[in-house]
């Protein structure tokens, strides 16, 4: 089976830095995904990571661990706008499958 | 580019009654996949195809539902009978496989929210 685990949910303030983490246990690994969801709307993605290390995308940054089956998103200068729910994604297929199994999600609320 | 389009947004029926989604996935996408998501499971794949053939229904959760999907511009979801404890979202997703590379994403439609009472 998958196991994806992330925190339920962070408060941070406008402005600042928030960190979401993500370990899994997974029976393979493909890459992983983060994805953000406004509340009512459809999940869009964010980032992605297959090999060890930091992806930097304007405000937006995921680490990946491999050996640790832990990654995490890091959010800077937040907005209010940023308050959403973020889904950690792995794609736990072979080489030529596509099935993404997702976290339950981390509800990120800014405060002013 | 129109994005993925599902139809309809919103749905509400009766136990019993037959539920038919429909979604147009992102022309040129060779992947569509549809998922379902409620606040006690998250976001959970039910089944995906790959050039118009079912690759994996293992996330179909019983007989009573199934997808088609017969042309690469067109799939549908249908649930007969429906139950209450189908009421959730669900969402229909494209991707497009460009060469080997596996950066990309799923673009999600906007969800169909079916309510079972």
């Amino acid at each position: 089976g998958q196991n994806i685990d992330q925190p339920t949910e962070m408060t941070a303030t406008e402005g600042a830095i928030v960190q979401i983490n993500c370990t899994y246990q997974t029976s393979g690994f493909n890459g992983l995904f983060w994805y953000q969801q406004h509340a009512g709307e459809a999940p869009t993605f964010l980032s992605y990571n297959v090999l060890d290390g930091l992806e930097e995308k304007g405000r937006f940054s995921s680490f990946l661990s491999r050996s640790k089956g832990y990654s995490y998103l890091l959010l800077k200068e937040l907005q209010m706008k940023d308050s959403a729910s973020y889904l950690c994604a792995v794609r736990d297929s072979g080489w030529d499958d596509y099935k993404l199994s997702f976290g339950a999600g981390t509800t990120v609320t800014v405060r002013a | 580019d129109a994005g993925v389009i599902q139809s309809p947004r919103h749905e509400v029926t009766e136990m019993g009654q037959e539920v038919t989604l429909r979604c147009k996935p992102i022309s040129g996408h060779d992947y569509l996949f549809w998922y379902r998501q409620t606040m006690m499971r998250g976001l959970e794949l039910l089944i995906y195809f790959n050039n118009n053939v079912p690759i994996d229904d293992s996330g179909m959760p019983e007989d009573r539902f199934s997808a088609k999907m017969p042309n690469a511009s067109f799939s549908t979801l249908k649930i007969q009978p429906s139950e209450p404890r189908d009421s959730a979202v669900y969402f229909c997703a494209s991707r497009a496989t460009k060469g080997r590379n596996y950066n990309s994403p799923l673009h999600f439609g906007n969800g169909t929210r079916l309510t079972v009472t």
